[in-house]
């Protein structure tokens, strides 16, 4: 089946250390966004990237890098600089089209402790 | 700057009567829109959508309905059932480079049996 797979579920960090966020898509997709999920202020756009080797910084990019060397994947690092990094992460993908909605994976809790 | 707002962040409803819930936003640019049904430690899934070109969507239970002059959006759920419990968000695209989707904060909507 198609879909984005985001992994892992849980993640544990502790302070100081970077990590790393997997998501991958088989949809085909070519624009894959990462998103930052915090109680009572939705989602917040971190990167996208509309095709390989190619991305863009969202609304909160700062204490986090992204990389796009292979359409199907888009890894989101979160750096030491991230000064509250304990958040719910989702990655999404969509079609360079109109009138389309984005895909999203399951979702990656992260905890610094 | 909140470019799609959502001011009512929870909401009860008896179940079978009607759910609404509201969205605002502030960008001319936007060209589609979108409605995203969550659960908690869970992805958004996609639910309905509307282009900017129309004023109503309706896909069964679901309708979304689109004043471009007052910039607001609203999505009507007839009737409300308990499984429809869950936060709801809207969401709006525009292009910048590849195409960006903002969301607003969220509603939670509670359907009471």
């Amino acid at each position: 089946d198609g879909g984005i797979t985001q992994s892992p579920k849980y993640l544990f960090r502790k302070e100081g250390q970077n990590v790393t966020l997997s998501c991958e898509q088989n949809l085909n997709h070519d624009a894959m966004y990462w998103y930052r999920q915090d109680p009572g202020q939705g989602l917040r756009l971190i990167y996208y990237s509309q095709i390989v080797n190619d991305f863009q910084k969202g609304d909160i990019a700062e204490g986090y890098s992204v990389s796009r060397e292979k359409k199907e994947s888009f890894p989101l690092t979160v750096t030491s600089a991230q000064k509250n990094p304990t958040a719910f992460y989702l990655c999404a993908s969509s079609i360079w089209s109109r009138d389309t909605e984005a895909f999203f994976g399951q979702g990656t809790r992260l905890t610094v402790v | 700057d909140q470019q799609v707002k959502q001011n009512s962040p929870s909401l009860s409803v008896q179940e079978g009567r009607i759910s609404i819930l509201n969205c605002d936003y502030t960008n001319s640019m936007f060209d589609y829109f979108l409605w995203y049904k969550k659960y908690p430690a869970e992805g958004p899934t996609f639910l309905i959508s509307i282009s900017s070109i129309k004023d109503k969507n309706e896909d069964g239970r679901f309708t979304v309905f689109l004043n471009k002059s007052a910039k607001h959006l609203s999505l009507h759920i007839v009737p409300s059932q308990p499984g429809d419990s869950a936060v709801y968000f809207c969401a709006a695209r525009y292009r910048s480079g590849t195409y960006k989707y903002i969301f607003g904060t969220g509603t939670r909507l509670k359907v009471l049996a």
